[in-house]
């Protein structure tokens, strides 16, 4: 992928973790981020757009940033109902195409 | 409610057509574009494809140009996916999605569609 993602990551419940997204200036360097949750066997649900805002229902213990071409998802006081497939999105301006990062597992110890 | 309700896909051959419904509810349809996205097996999100609010824009991956049509019917509310020459690696779970911008600016993809199985095999 375009979009570069750890395949997975973990942490006890409770703790907290990040999930970076890096890209390029053609795509993230100039574009809004988004973040989505995606459990086994059902549609994505959008976590965070443009960059860092919560869409309504999502609880604080989900954030996003952005420096530059890289992004950033974190979640605070993890849960075991955490567990799941997060991907990243971006718009690429020289492709004029939507780009998802590669994915990444949480796995909640 | 504000919702997707997906219908079509199915077992297809390789060569054949497809053609997916995206039925929309509870929101405004023709104020919004409106994208496919896919899924491969045990694979990550594939963008597809994205029409305008009354379908004089439309762009596609460079995966699927030529290959695969999207349009919309707004006083039907609902939006299509089609293809009259399915390839094996067309095999995925299609997602319709709700596509927000702000100007030129793409947000974000906020409703998504339950998804439908779509499978080229001989």
């Amino acid at each position: 992928s375009v979009l570069t993602q750890p395949p997975s990551v973990s942490a006890a419940p409770g703790q907290k973790v990040t999930i970076s997204c890096s890209g390029s200036s053609s795509n993230i360097g100039n574009s809004f981020v988004s973040w989505y949750q995606q459990f086994p066997g059902t549609a994505p649900k959008l976590l965070i757009y443009d960059n860092d805002k919560r869409p309504s229902g999502i609880p604080d213990r989900f954030s996003g940033s952005k420096s530059g071409t890289s992004a950033t998802l974190g979640i605070i006081g993890l849960q075991t109902g955490d567990e799941a497939d997060y991907y990243c999105g971006t718009w690429d301006a020289s492709l004029s195409a939507e780009l998802f990062g590669g994915g990444t597992k949480l796995t909640v110890l | 409610e504000v919702q997707l309700l997906q219908s079509g896909g199915g077992l297809l051959q390789p060569g054949g057509s497809l053609r997916l419904s995206c039925a929309a509810s509870g929101f405004a349809f023709s104020n919004y574009p409106m994208s496919w996205v896919r899924q491969p097996p045990g694979k990550g999100l594939e963008w597809v494809s994205t029409i305008g609010y009354n379908g004089d824009y439309t762009n596609y991956a460079d995966s699927v140009k030529g290959q695969f049509t999207i349009s919309r019917d707004n006083s039907k509310n609902t939006l299509y996916l089609q293809s009259h020459s399915l390839r094996v690696e067309d095999t995925a779970v299609y997602y319709c999605a709700r596509d927000t911008w702000t100007g030129t600016d793409h947000d974000a993809y906020d409703i998504w569609g339950q998804g439908t199985v779509v499978t080229v095999a001989s």
